[in-house]
């Protein structure tokens, strides 16, 4: 069982916005900022986001937001390409370790 | 323009040992913690591994402390990861990651698979 929790699946329309969740708990979200991560057909994974801030190369339609123990992935304007799986994961200070949510399959329909 | 190649995966029996190198490229590699993070097959990522830029910290998953060595050779811009009695439930990619800051991962290698079968 995963340390952060996020949605199995969510899907959208193109063009649509969608928010991915991730929520966890004092230990770790609520004390340490959130990367997310874009994984295509099981390739490389790739960074999208980290806190708030936008990896060169990613498009600005992805932003991050954190409110207490929960943080948040938003695509707006979803494209064909971000069909992917999407994983966040932090650090966690009782457990001095890395943890990593379960992840979420985003399907464009 | 970062590069992480990885290296060392293969076929191990249970019990045996690995030892799995990243070589870095395009970032001045001591200025930067990296960590190891795995992927069993039809699963998701796992945090394995993490070391300072300096090599003088480190700290490793639950699953994996105590049969886990993370180590880098600064003066070769190589990360490594020793794993020793090798179990069936390590058999993954694994995967090398450059951090941003410490804990957080900037970039990624592109894998190297460890298969542990008798």
């Amino acid at each position: 069982q995963s340390a952060l929790t996020q949605e199995a699946s969510v899907s959208g329309t193109v063009g649509q916005k969608v928010t991915l969740s991730c929520t966890g708990n004092s230990n770790n979200i609520g004390s340490y900022d959130v990367g997310w991560y874009q994984q295509i057909s099981h390739g490389a994974p790739k960074t999208v986001m980290f806190g708030n801030s936008l990896p060169s190369g990613i498009p600005d339609r992805f932003s991050g937001s954190k409110s207490g123990t929960t943080a948040s992935l938003t695509i707006s304007g979803l494209q064909p390409e971000d069909e992917a799986d999407y994983y966040c994961s932090t650090w966690d200070y009782s457990l001095s370790e890395g943890v990593f949510g379960g992840g979420t399959k985003l399907t464009v329909l | 323009e970062v590069q992480l190649l990885e290296s060392g995966g293969g076929l191990v029996q249970p019990g045996g040992s690995l030892r799995l190198s990243c070589a870095a490229s395009g970032f001045t590699f001591s200025n930067y913690a990296m960590s190891w993070v795995r992927q069993a097959p039809g699963k998701g990522l796992e945090w394995v591994s993490l070391i300072s830029g300096r090599g003088g910290t480190t700290y490793y998953a639950g699953s994996v402390k105590g049969r886990f060595t993370i180590s880098r050779d600064n003066s070769k811009n190589t990360l490594y990861l020793q794993m020793n009695s090798l179990r069936a439930e390590d058999t993954a990619v694994y995967y090398c990651a450059k951090a941003i800051y410490y804990y957080d991962i900037e970039y990624w290698g592109q894998g190297t698979l460890v298969t542990v079968s008798s």
